[in-house]
């Protein structure tokens, strides 16, 4: 079956802009994560969704940043007044539910660029 | 807070070689740990993991124990292939958390 998919795979947005990264989980999952790597960096954790809801934000680093998931599947991670620190490759993860005994399947990633 | 420590790399091996890439942790409580694979060109997969103390995790000929005594979970195979050539993430998971914390990567070379 389809895995979890992303687009864009790249984008490059001027400083300040504003971007929109979208994620289409595997259907059926209802946990839903977001990640951000940083090159050379393991994945950092963003935001997990258990249906329509945050679970637990606490990895946004600061209000430019938000997230939704409202009918419990496409979740679409948003950036404000982009600067060029925020440039990484923004992964998305699902899996059946959210505790350890469920694996979680990455996307291939959004490579976001801020010039 | 929790943290994920692993061996830096690049490793660069012969192919039939042995493997180990060291990893620690630092965590409240008896997290799970898992060890993720990333192959060239492709997305961030599970290769194994393990959820008490004392469990082995293993998959496609490579093994990981939790131990809790020395807060490590290293990766071992004993005969790396060409094929095996990835970055290697160690991570961890809170009891009845949901977060992932990643440790840096490290990119394991095999040569023919």
């Amino acid at each position: 079956g389809a895995g979890v998919s992303q687009t864009p795979s790249n984008k490059v947005t001027e400083k300040g802009k504003y971007v929109e990264l979208r994620c289409d989980p595997i259907s059926g999952h209802t946990a839903l994560y977001w990640y951000r790597q940083s090159l050379g960096q393991g994945p950092e954790f963003l935001i997990y969704f258990q249906g329509t809801g945050a679970a637990d934000d606490s990895g946004l680093p600061n209000d430019r940043f938000f997230a939704v998931r409202p009918e419990g599947s496409v979740s679409t991670l948003k950036i404000q007044r982009t600067e060029r620190g925020d440039s990484a490759v923004y992964l998305c993860a699902s899996s059946l539910r959210g505790d350890s005994s469920y694996e979680q399947y990455f996307g291939p990633g959004t490579r976001l660029t801020v010039t | 807070g929790n943290s994920v420590t692993q061996m830096e790399g690049p490793v660069t091996l012969s192919e039939e070689a042995f493997l180990t890439i060291n990893c620690t942790y630092t965590a409240t409580g008896y997290p799970s740990l898992f060890w993720y694979v990333q192959y060239p060109g492709e997305g961030l997969q599970l290769l194994l993991k393990a959820t008490k103390a004392d469990d082995k995790g293993s998959n496609k000929g490579f093994e990981a124990t939790y131990r809790k005594e020395t807060t490590s979970f290293h990766l071992e195979k004993g005969s790396v292939q060409v094929s095996d050539s990835a970055v290697y993430f160690c991570a961890l998971k809170d009891t009845g958390g949901f977060k992932t914390i990643f440790g840096a990567g490290t990119r394991l070379f095999v040569k023919a």
